[in-house]
């Protein structure tokens, strides 16, 4: 079984620039997760899919981030425009039915925005 | 108060003792609770999940978990370099689906 894949695992851009970062789970899991961790900080929630409906995304920072999973499979996070503290590592998790088991993460894509 | 707090160490062992790594949270209706581990430049990988008071174990780990006192712990026996790493606690909140998290603590077996 083909873990959860980000790409592209790292990224450096320019304050007011635009970036997407992708994310495919797990196939058949139907929950799709984003987190974010910033340096020094903990790991924390961006917003939660099922399928290509968003659940909840209590933890996304400002609109200038958007996410979509159009068709309930890869799901992208845009970062337009990106600002300095936009910098860290965004992960992505995904489970087949809630949480009760637990996530599985990808390796993350490290965002540096200069 | 932070809802999931860790020491953030770096906690050192020497190899084959056992490693206890604490965590405590705010939230007294959280239900699961997960410890993962990270190695440094890739993706938590979960070691264990438990939901009810008392011990789980699986392999070498232990998973405790103690609801009045709102702390779950996590014992490695017999600690192997290969250990060294973070380990993060996370808490899933009743009602959500999204998990909190700690800092993570660093873990040092010395060999």
């Amino acid at each position: 079984e083909a873990g959860v894949t980000q790409f592209p695992s790292h990224s450096v851009i320019e304050k007011g620039q635009t970036v997407t970062l992708r994310c495919d789970p797990i196939s058949g899991h139907d929950n799709l997760y984003w987190y974010r961790r910033v340096m020094g900080k903990e790991i924390k929630f961006l917003l939660h899919f099922v399928k290509e409906s968003k659940q909840d995304e209590s933890g996304m920072p400002n609109n200038r981030f958007l996410a979509e999973r159009t068709g309930g499979t890869y799901s992208t996070l845009k970062v337009q425009p990106a600002e300095l503290e936009d910098s860290g590592v965004y992960f992505c998790a995904s489970s087949q039915v809630g949480t009760g088991s637990g996530y599985t993460f990808g390796s993350g894509t490290r965002l540096t925005v200069v | 108060q932070k809802e999931v707090e860790q020491n953030s160490g770096p906690l050192s062992v020497p190899e084959g003792a056992i490693a206890s790594l604490n965590c405590t949270y705010s939230d007294r209706g959280s239900q699961s609770f997960f410890w993962y581990r990270q190695y440094s430049g890739k993706s938590p990988e979960l070691i264990m999940f438990i939901y009810s008071n008392g011990d789980k174990e699986d392999g070498r780990f232990t998973a405790q978990l103690n609801k009045a006192s709102q702390y779950v712990s996590l014992l490695i026996r017999d600690s192997q370099p290969s250990d060294s790493a973070t380990y993060l606690c996370a808490v899933n909140p009743s009602g959500t689906y999204k998990y909190i998290f700690g800092t993570g603590t660093r873990l040092k077996v010395l060999a």
